[in-house]
């Protein structure tokens, strides 16, 4: 079936310190699946962070990146340098235009980063 | 610009009451909708999603049932709760333009149900 995997919260990382947030997906009866990551913020709604549409791309906001990468089926959440107000869930997400632009979540994961 | 108002914020309501979630969006006309719901420690699901005012698509059977009384509209609502009702719901719209559409979400409302 479809789904989405991701790092299992949740993570704790130092201001300054690199993340790697892990997403992998399965997209069996999507042809060309859509891949987001999407942030809730405390207290805030869901926000989209980035999105990417075509296998081998990049996407970039606010610091983080994640390439489509469809050989190994993967979009993972990278920042090179983290500060504290990036401490929020963040849901890796798989779309596609039937059924209403239907999403497919991850479980989200949790950051906190430490000052 | 586009906003979207969900109401209410949190819920605590018994088994076997009624419920009504809304939300509202201002700033575009004819937007896609959806209701997605989380369970505690489980995933974000679409729920319903509508293109057009009086038609709604359910996408997962909850005993739950949502409509679409005018365009900027969106309720969720049951006559009888059950326990496994409880959890984060959230209320999003895209533009409605075709494609694989980028989603905009409320800012949810917390249920539960005791």
């Amino acid at each position: 079936g479809d789904s989405v995997t991701q790092t299992e919260g949740p993570v704790t990382v130092s201001e300054s310190e690199s993340l790697i947030i892990n997403c992998t997906y399965s997209a069996t009866s999507i042809a060309y699946p859509n891949l987001f990551w999407y942030v809730r913020y405390p207290g805030e709604g869901l926000q989209l962070l980035l999105k990417v549409i075509t296998a081998g791309q990049k996407g970039s906001s606010r610091g983080f990146e994640a390439t489509y990468n469809k050989e190994t089926t993967s979009f993972h959440l990278q920042k090179a340098s983290v500060q504290e107000s990036d401490s929020a869930v963040y849901y890796c997400a798989l779309g596609y235009g039937s059924s209403g632009n239907k999403l497919i979540f991850g479980i989200g994961t949790l950051l906190s980063v430490k000052p | 610009a586009q906003t979207i108002h969900q109401w209410p914020v949190a819920e605590i309501k018994a088994v076997g009451s009624p419920l009504s979630l809304g939300c509202t969006i201002k700033g575009k006309s004819s937007p896609n909708l959806y209701w997605y719901w989380q369970a505690t420690g489980g995933t974000l699901q679409q729920l319903f999603y509508s293109i057009t005012v009086g038609q709604v698509e359910s996408v997962v059977q909850l005993n739950l049932s949502a409509s679409r009384p005018k365009d900027d509209q969106f309720i969720l609502s049951t006559e009888k709760l059950l326990l496994s009702h409880s959890g984060f719901y959230l209320c999003a719209w895209s533009p409605g333009l075709g494609g694989t559409e980028t989603l905009y979400f409320g800012s949810g409302t917390r249920l539960t149900v005791l």
